[in-house]
């Protein structure tokens, strides 16, 4: 079985600020990881996914994560937010079978304050 | 135009009415899934399918039935609606064929009110 915990449900952070998003995962196997983006009225999109190799992953409109097996965690990181990366980010974890089982955390709101 | 479209983008409907929720997409994919999503749930597995002959129930797929009529469309149905099945529905598809880590593409979603 496989799980993701996301830490924060919310997270203001002032424009221009840094930012963390925290998820950890829990999984008996292997796993891929991934982050994806909800914009406000809109499905969700990929931000980056981990596969193997180099711990920090680098995704769409300057989000970064890291992996890091011993604390089992995936962490999104912006250096310097902007107004438009307002919305909802989700962790989730899948297995390195033939299926893929894709599981997702509940969430984290990111809250740009101008 | 988008790659996965679902119809219809919002619904309200009446307890104990039966509701089709409908997904296309034009990516060419062989898999497809149904989700819902619930403020601090975030999304949970209604229904895959690999192909149009293989569906499969995913963790919450009691009260919901599906119908794969190609390999570009895949239908969610609640026979019998009722309020805890107020939430956002969404579409997606995945390329079996990807090696790796497989994204999912998703739909913009489908927001069902009953009432």
């Amino acid at each position: 079985a496989q799980s993701v915990t996301q830490l924060d449900s919310q997270v203001p952070v002032f424009e221009e600020a840094p930012v963390e998003l925290r998820c950890n995962y829990s999984s008996s196997v292997s796993v891929y990881l991934f982050w994806y983006v909800q914009y406000p009225n809109q499905g969700l999109q990929l931000l980056l996914k981990y596969l193997s190799g180099s711990t920090l992953v680098k995704g769409i409109n300057g989000f970064e994560a890291e992996f890091n097996k011993s604390q089992t965690s995936f962490h999104l990181r912006k250096p310097s937010v902007h107004i438009s990366d307002t919305a909802e980010y989700f962790c989730a974890v899948s297995d390195r079978g033939g299926y893929q089982k894709v599981t997702f955390g509940i969430g984290t709101k990111l809250q740009v304050i101008p | 135009d988008a790659d996965v479209t679902q119809t219809p983008r919002n619904r309200i409907t009446k307890t104990g009415k039966r509701i089709m929720l409908e997904c296309s997409q034009t990516k060419g994919h062989d898999r497809m899934y149904w989700y819902r999503q619930d403020p601090g749930l975030g999304l949970r597995l209604i229904y895959y399918s690999f192909d149009v002959k293989d569906i499969n129930k995913g963790e919450i797929s009691d009260g919901y039935s599906v119908s794969r009529q190609a390999q570009a469309k895949f239908s969610l149905s609640l026979e019998s609606a009722i309020p805890n099945q107020t939430a956002l529905y969404f579409c997606a598809t995945s390329d079996p064929g990807t090696t790796g880590p497989r994204e999912q593409f998703f739909g913009p979603g489908t927001r069902l009110t009953v009432l």
